[in-house]
C-alpha cells in the first residue's frame, strides 16, 4: 500500500510564527502536492512538485513556500503564520504516469491563534 | 479545465444501492475520472478510476457514458460505515501540471439505519 505520512496531525501556533509541515511518501512517486481544505471551499492546491528541487505554484500559493530536497519528502512552510491560515492541510503524491491516481496523507490540522 | 458538478448531499438506507453522478462537460481527451471517499478528519481515500465505459472493483463500480461528459459512482448495498463525503476528480497529471486536476465540491452521503 502507498503510504503518505504527515508528521503532525494537530498543531497550534501563534500568529507570526514560522511553521513547517512535513510530508514523506514511500512509493518513489515523482509528484507531490500540498492542498488546503476548508469547509465550503473544497480542496485547493497550494503547491505542486514534479521532481526534486522543482516546484510549481497552485491556486493559492500566497503566504506559503515549499521545499523538496529529497524525492520522498515535501515540506510546506508558512513563513509568518496568520489566523486565516487555520485549516486542514493535505499532502499527496502520485506517480508520473497517465491518469490521476493521487494518494493522500491523513491531514494536518493547523490552528493559528 | 474540466469543471465538475456534484450533488451537495444524498441520503440512503442501509442495504440500498447508491449512485452519485458527477458532471464534467468539458472533459479533455486525456483526462481520467477518479473518485475518492473522505471521512471526517481524514485524508481522501482512492476508490476507483476510469477512462471510459465501466470499471468495477471490490468496493464500487464506475460508469462512464460514451461522451464522457458525466460519470456515476455506484456503491452496492451501502452500510452505515459508507457515510462520508465523495469527491470526483477529473484530469491527467501526466499533462504536466497539477493545476489541470479539478476536484468536485464533494457529495455528503448519509446512510440511515
Amino acid at each position: 500500500d502507498v503510504k503518505v505520512t504527515q508528521s503532525s496531525r494537530y498543531l497550534v501556533k501563534r500568529t507570526g510564527e514560522k511553521v513547517f509541515l512535513e510530508c514523506v511518501q514511500d512509493m518513489d512517486h515523482e509528484n507531490m502536492f500540498w492542498y488546503r481544505q476548508d469547509p465550503g471551499l473544497g480542496l485547493r492546491l497550494i503547491y505542486f512538485s514534479y521532481d526534486v528541487k522543482m516546484k510549481e505554484k497552485g491556486d493559492i500559493p500566497e503566504g506559503y513556500s515549499v521545499s523538496r530536497e529529497k524525492k520522498e519528502r515535501f515540506s510546506l512552510i508558512l513563513e509568518s503564520a496568520s489566523t486565516n491560515q487555520t485549516s486542514m492541510y493535505l499532502c499527496a503524491s502520485s506517480p508520473l504516469s497517465h491518469g490521476n491516481t493521487i494518494y493522500f496523507g491523513e491531514g494536518s490540522w493547523l490552528t493559528v491563534v | 479545465l474540466a469543471k465538475t458538478t456534484q450533488p451537495i448531499s444524498m441520503d440512503s438506507y442501509e442495504g440500498q444501492e447508491v449512485n452519485i453522478t458527477c458532471s464534467h462537460n468539458n472533459i479533455a481527451t486525456n483526462d481520467y475520472i477518479t473518485w475518492y471517499q473522505q471521512f471526517p478528519s481524514q485524508g481522501p481515500r482512492f476508490i476507483i478510476q476510469g477512462y471510459k465505459t465501466k470499471v468495477t472493483n471490490e468496493v464500487a463500480s464506475l460508469f462512464i457514458p460514451a461522451d464522457r461528459k458525466s460519470s456515476t459512482l455506484s456503491l452496492p448495498r451501502v452500510s452505515l460505515s459508507d457515510t462520508a463525503v465523495y469527491y470526483c476528480l477529473v484530469g491527467d497529471i501526466s499533462s504536466g501540471s497539477a493545476r489541470q486536476l479539478t476536484f468536485g465540491s464533494g457529495t455528503q452521503l448519509t446512510v440511515l439505519p
